[in-house]
């Protein structure tokens, strides 16, 4: 297994650009999430998916688009990339959504807008 | 709301040294589980542990030990005769266990641990 695979790994953006991060697992984990990570700060949920097809917004989803068509995978769209989304993504998936299930994460996406 | 706090932004210590890190949690929920990740200089993140709201023995897997006290919403992580591959950013974090609520995790801020040698 894979286990949680991100690309790109780096990313450089401009102010308004758009662009998606893709992110996939291959453990048919039903639960998949997006984190950010500032400097100095833990992880704060942007978007979740309990199941293809399903999504939820975490608690800063503002400027951030998903979609579940598959169960492997669970890209994130910044429509209109600004500064303040300067930050290391990480993707994390799960058997389930319950907390009893660990969270795998990705190696993290580190993207800056300038 | 959830809350998880890692007052210890910081921790220096010298090899073999024990150390505890600290996390203190606010929740409305009855039902949660409780969290630590490790976080080397690499990136990555790795999970350490998991601790259901009901269970509230304490846990040791080699040099980490943890203690959850249900009375105090505290959940801390000890690691014993610290070694330098130990130095990393370590995350509290909280879930809830209902399914409305289902992985809304909340991350502590984190504590950076140094060991030197």
């Amino acid at each position: 297994n894979a286990g949680v695979t991100q690309t790109p790994k780096f990313q450089v953006l401009k102010t308004g650009q758009s662009m998606t991060l893709q992110c996939a697992q291959d453990m048919n984990h039903e639960y998949m999430s997006w984190y950010r990570q500032d400097p100095g700060m833990g992880l704060r949920l942007i978007h979740y998916s309990v199941g293809a097809g399903i999504t939820d917004q975490g608690e800063v989803p503002n400027g951030y688009n998903v979609s579940r068509s598959t169960t492997e995978d669970f890209p994130l769209r910044l429509l209109s990339a600004a500064p303040s989304q300067t930050s290391v993504y990480f993707c994390a998936s799960s058997y389930s959504f319950r907390g009893t299930d660990t969270q795998y994460f990705g190696p993290g996406t580190r993207l800056t807008v300038l | 709301a959830q809350k998880v706090t890692q007052a210890q932004t910081e921790i220096s210590v010298v090899e073999k040294e024990d150390v505890t890190l600290d996390c203190v949690y606010e929740t409305r929920d009855t039902t949660y589980y409780l969290f630590w990740y490790k976080q080397p200089p690499s990136g990555e993140l790795v999970f350490l542990i998991r601790r259901n709201s009901f269970d509230e023995q304490n846990e040791i897997s080699g040099r980490y030990s943890w203690n959850f006290q249900k009375s105090t919403s505290s959940f801390n992580f000890t690691i014993t005769a610290s070694q330098v591959v130990d130095s990393a950013v370590y995350f509290c974090a909280l879930s809830p266990s209902y399914n409305t609520n289902a992985g809304k995790s909340t991350f502590g801020d984190g504590t950076t641990l140094t060991v030197k040698p």
